[in-house]
């Protein structure tokens, strides 16, 4: 069974470029969460998406950044215009949803690099 | 707003030998879960244990150990018989028992050494 994919795991952009990060649950997921960790922080919370929802993005800065979890495919994270504070490692997790405790499971991150 | 507090920024250890990471936590839920995460090199998240809140008894996964004091609001990791490969970031992390509200509030991390 195939854990949480993420890709690309490294991903360089100039300043004002889009990136656009990817992500495939753990087979049976139906949950996705989107964390981002700057240098020597521990996570934290951006999004929270369940198939064609958006269900808690608290986390997410107002502007130029969007995620999505559509019917088929991967869920996607999108930074448009790029700047340098956007470097960071970006995890996603996945979780089946179901009552009670779900754990999250971890993608390897895709680390941005912004120049 | 629950908030997780790692007070050790760093630990070191010998091999062989038993540590334990700290983690405190606040919250005004009555019903939620703790996990503990690991982050080696790699920088791959790992989970290493959990536990309800609901649940009196300290979750146990083969070396690895957890006291939870729920009053004191206390969730301390107890690794025994270290190995060069516990060597890694420890984050502690919050999770409320609430649909809708499945979000992970993560401490700071620690860092981990285990000496030969």
């Amino acid at each position: 069974n195939a854990g949480v994919m993420q890709n690309p795991r490294h991903l360089v952009r100039r300043r004002g470029q889009e990136a656009r990060l990817r992500c495939s649950p753990m087979k049976g997921h139906s949950h996705v969460y989107w964390y981002r960790q700057l240098p020597e922080e521990g996570l934290k919370f951006m999004v929270y998406l369940q198939k064609e929802n958006i269900i808690d993005e608290s986390g997410m800065p107002k502007e130029r950044f969007s995620a999505e979890f559509p019917k088929e495919g991967p869920s996607i994270l999108r930074i448009q215009q790029v700047v340098r504070g956007d470097s960071a490692a970006y995890f996603c997790a996945s979780s089946q949803g179901t009552s009670g405790l779900d754990t999250q499971y971890f993608g390897p991150g895709t680390r941005l690099t912004v120049l | 707003a629950q908030t997780v507090t790692q007070s050790q920024p760093e630990m070191s250890v010998q091999e062989a030998e038993t540590v334990t990471l700290s983690c405190t936590y606040d919250t005004s839920e009555s019903n939620y879960y703790l996990f503990w995460y690991k982050q080696p090199p790699s920088r791959q998240m790992i989970l290493v244990i959990r536990q309800e809140a609901y649940k009196q008894q300290n979750a146990t996964e083969n070396r690895f150990s957890v006291n939870f004091q729920k009053a004191a609001k206390s969730f301390s990791l107890k690794i025994s018989d270290s190995q060069l490969g516990d060597t890694a970031m420890y984050f502690c992390a919050f999770m409320k028992h609430r649909v809708g509200s499945e979000k992970l509030v993560f401490g700071k991390g620690m860092k981990l050494t285990v000496n030969p």
